[in-house]
């Protein structure tokens, strides 16, 4: 079966500093990797995906994650956060012929001025 | 844009009765998902479907049941609401064969209060 880890349920940065979101996965084949970002009151959009190729994806609103196979992780980074990052980000895999998606169970981020 | 919108943001409702949440899409996707939300715990999904009148059950279909009778339209139906459903429920649609390949597109989500 497959999991996602986010070890970090609560992170405060200040805004103009950089970024870095934790996802660990677990599956045994190739997995495909997505980032979802929830503001406040909404639904998940998606950041971005890994399906294969360029281990580095690059996503929307200046996001990117970078794929590493020998450590399962698959982490999100932003060079200079904006208060309009502030938002609940998960991570989450599925595969190729497989129905289901599992997500991670969140990481909040807070930033401050 | 995909366009998934969920008929209720906020539903308050009692302890018994028989509750119905809907969610359409405009994208002819074949695939739609029903998720409840609550803190520390993620998304765990409840039912998907990958066509019309079919339906799979995902992580914790307990107390739930779900009816696709077009390809546009998946509701969820609580049969005898608990004040342990209380929580927010997203759908999400995604297209093709195997969703577990595809982006998924969420609605805004409705919060549910069982009293």
């Amino acid at each position: 079966a497959q999991s996602v880890t986010q070890p970090d349920i609560h992170i405060t940065v200040s805004e103009g500093a950089s970024l870095e979101l934790r996802c660990n996965y677990s599956y045994g084949a190739t997995p495909y990797l997505f980032w979802y970002v929830q503001s406040p009151g909404q639904g998940l959009q998606l950041l971005l995906k890994y399906f294969s190729g360029d281990t580095l994806v690059q996503g929307i609103k200046g996001f990117e994650a970078e794929f590493k196979r020998s450590q399962s992780s698959f982490n999100l980074r932003k060079p200079s956060v904006h208060w309009s990052d502030a938002a609940e980000y998960f991570c989450a895999v599925g595969a190729k012929g497989y129905q289901k998606v599992t997500f991670g169970t969140g990481t909040k981020l807070q930033v401050i001025p | 844009d995909v366009k998934v919108t969920q008929s209720s943001r906020y539903l308050v409702k009692r302890t018994g009765e028989k509750v119905f949440l809907e969610c359409v899409q405009d994208m002819d996707h074949e695939n739609m998902f029903w998720y409840r939300q609550d803190p520390g715990l993620g998304l765990r999904l409840i039912y998907f479907s990958y066509d019309v009148k079919m339906k799979e059950k995902g992580d914790i279909p307990e107390g739930y049941s779900v009816s696709r009778e077009k390809k546009e339209r998946f509701s969820l139906i609580l049969e005898s609401a608990s004040t342990n459903q209380t929580s927010m429920y997203l759908c999400a649609s995604s297209p093709g064969q195997g969703a577990g390949n595809q982006p998924q597109h969420f609605g805004d989500g409705t919060r549910l209060s069982i009293l």
